[in-house]
Formats: structure tokens, sequence, C-alpha cells
């Protein structure tokens, strides 16, 4: 079964602070796709990154970056000198892939809302 | 080239009444998802298409759901007899079906029964 976790429910921050949010995740596939979901307040999901489970490279992108660990399962998200605009709910999702190479159903993990005060 | 449309945006409706909703995907994919979010959870997978043909549904879709993409561009999804657990989020995604990996998302319908 897929399952992805991500234990960190909420968290509250300055501005400019860095902030890394959490995400574990359970498959017996292979070959996989992991991603990053950005929503805010208007409710819209917002792609923000994917990685590939043989890709392990990090990577950085402006005030973005992410580090993914196969040993540990793990896919962290650092938004680093934060901003006000961040405030939303991040999702950490996974998928496998079909024939073809495309991404099949995405599993959510539960989010974690992220609030950057002034 | 415009995003994902969703419609309607918001939809009250009554135990037991049925409601339809619409997606329109950007118009090249021909993968299209519909997923269910409830308040504090992330969405859940509910089924998708390639083109015309309904791949996948998950177990959340009781019987009184049913979707369809008759000619492999917008989808509906409608639920009969509505009750108050289906109040949710119904969210649309849409992905190419070869070498695709990012699906893009709706606004969504927000479905209150009351």
């Amino acid at each position: 079964a897929q399952k992805v976790t991500q234990a960190q429910t909420e968290i509250s921050v300055v501005e400019k602070e860095d902030v890394t949010l959490d995400c574990v995740y359970e498959t017996r596939d292979t070959t996989y796709y992991l991603f990053w979901y950005k929503q805010p307040p208007s409710g819209e999901l917002v792609f923000l990154i994917r990685r590939n489970s043989f890709d392990e490279q990090n990577e950085i992108s402006g005030r973005y970056s992410w580090n993914f660990q196969k040993s540990t399962s793990s896919f962290n998200f650092t938004i680093t000198a934060s901003q006000v605009v961040d405030s939303a709910v991040y999702f950490c999702a996974l998928s496998g892939l079909n024939y073809g190479g495309a991404t099949n159903k995405l599993i959510f993990g539960t989010g974690t809302l992220l609030a950057v005060q002034p | 080239d415009t995003g994902v449309s969703q419609n309607p945006r918001h939809k009250i409706t009554k135990r037991g009444q049925n409601v339809t909703f619409r997606c329109d995907p950007i118009s090249e994919h021909n993968r299209l998802y519909w997923y269910r979010q409830t308040l504090g959870q992330g969405p859940e997978f509910l089924t998708y298409f390639q083109n015309e043909a309904q791949l996948e549904k998950s177990r959340l879709l009781s019987d009184r759901f049913s979707a369809e993409r008759p000619k492999g561009s917008f989808s509906t999804l409608e639920i009969q007899r509505t009750e108050q657990g289906d109040s949710a989020m119904y969210l649309c995604a849409s992905s190419l079906a070869i070498n695709s990996y990012e699906q893009y998302f709706g606004p969504g319908t927000r479905l209150t029964v009351t």
C-alpha cells in the first residue's frame, strides 16, 4: 500500500526565518514520483516540484530546496527566508508510474499548515 | 492556455438531492482525475479517465457517484441522493498520458449538503 505521512500539522514562523516541512512515504513500487503542492487560502492546488525515485540529487530553486533521501523514505521541503505570501497548506504526494511513463493517481499526505507572521 | 476549470464553484443542496459538477481540463490533456478533499485533509483520489475510458475507480466512489467523460474532453461527476457526508471540495486535475508527471488542478467545487 502507498502512504504519505506529514507529521507536522501546523508550523508558525516569523518572516525571514527558514522552515522545513517533513514528509515520509511508503511504497512497494521501485519507480515512483514524489511531489510538493501548495494550497493557498484561495484553495487551488499549485504544483511546486516533482522528484523521481532514481534521482536523489537535491535541488535548490530560489528560496525553495528539497532533500530526498531514499534510505529513510523522506522528501523534505525547506523555505529559506520565509515570507508572508508563503502562508498556505503544503501537501506532499506520491505516485506510481504506468506504462507510457505517466503518473497514476496521487496519494497525498494530510498537509502542513504554514503560517508566516510579519 | 487556460487552466483547468470547474463549475460551479460552490453548490449548496439539500440532503437527498442530486448534483452534477463539470470539469474542463487543459485542452491537450487526455488524462482527467477527480479527487475529494474534506476539511483538514489531503485530497483523496476518486477516479480517472484516459480520453473517454474510465481506467480506475476508488472504493470511496460509492454507487451514488458516477463520472463520465463522453467525448474525451470535459467530464461530469454526479452524486445521487446526496448525504451530509458528501460535503467536501471536489477537485479535478488533468495531465498528459505519456511522459507526463505533473497533474494540474482546477479551483474545485465546494459542495455543502444541508
